[in-house]
């Protein structure tokens, strides 16, 4: 079955301890891309990649950083978390020449 | 900078009867819209784009939307709305002409609307 999947579902941290939310799609696609969600605001755009080894930021990428090595993963990496990125978060793909946007299910994130 | 409006938190409408979800957007050149659902729990649903061409656009579900240049709106519309079409609509743009220098890959979201369809 095509998909983009995330782990976890489900996180809860503390301020200042790093964390990795992964993501993975399995229909070869070129583009990947992550976004927050928060009430009133919508989704927002933190990075995307076109690529392997091709990623540029969004509108909100402070504070996140990503990786591409594989084009299957893209992680979203939060080296020292704060309250203010507390936030649904969702990972999406795409194949090239298409635009329609695949997404994951989403990981819930509170960090105290 | 591109951006897109939808004016309305919560569209409440009985079944049966037609619906719309307002969108405008602003973008520097031609547009790319999109339509997406989220329903609890779950992650967004593509529902229709416009590219180019026909200004009617037709998608899953029995949904559609009319792209209108002059006014920059791309309204979402279903001719007898379902109990079951309750959720959280997203319009969505990407500025085409952007993508030669790299910048049309950015897609900008709504806020969303929350729709409610009531027996």
């Amino acid at each position: 079955e095509a998909q983009v999947t995330q782990n976890p579902r489900y996180l809860i941290t503390v301020t200042g301890k790093k964390l990795t939310v992964t993501c993975s799609q399995n229909m070869n696609h070129e583009y990947m891309s992550w976004y927050r969600q928060d009430p009133g605001l919508g989704l927002r755009q933190i990075y995307y990649s076109m690529n392997v080894e091709v990623t540029d930021k969004g509108d909100v990428p402070e504070g996140y950083k990503v990786s591409r090595k594989e084009k299957r993963n893209f992680p979203l990496i939060l080296e020292s978390p704060s309250p203010n990125q507390t936030s649904l978060y969702f990972c999406a793909s795409r194949g090239t020449g298409t635009e329609k946007l695949f997404f994951g299910s989403g990981t819930q994130l509170s960090v105290l | 900078a591109q951006s897109v409006a939808q004016p309305e938190d919560q569209v409440n409408v009985a079944e049966g009867n037609p619906l719309t979800v307002k969108c405008t957007y602003s973008v520097s050149g031609n547009p790319y819209l999109f339509w997406y659902v989220q329903y609890p729990n779950r992650g967004l649903q593509f529902l229709l784009k416009y590219i180019t061409g026909d200004n009617l656009v037709k998608g899953s579900y029995g949904f559609e939307a009319e792209f209108n240049k002059s006014q920059t709106s791309f309204h979402l519309k279903k001719p007898s709305a379902l109990v079951s079409d309750s959720a959280l609509y997203f319009c969505a743009v990407r500025d085409r002409s952007l993508i030669l220098t790299g910048g049309g890959n950015k897609l900008t979201f709504g806020t969303g609307t929350q729709l409610k369809v009531e027996l």
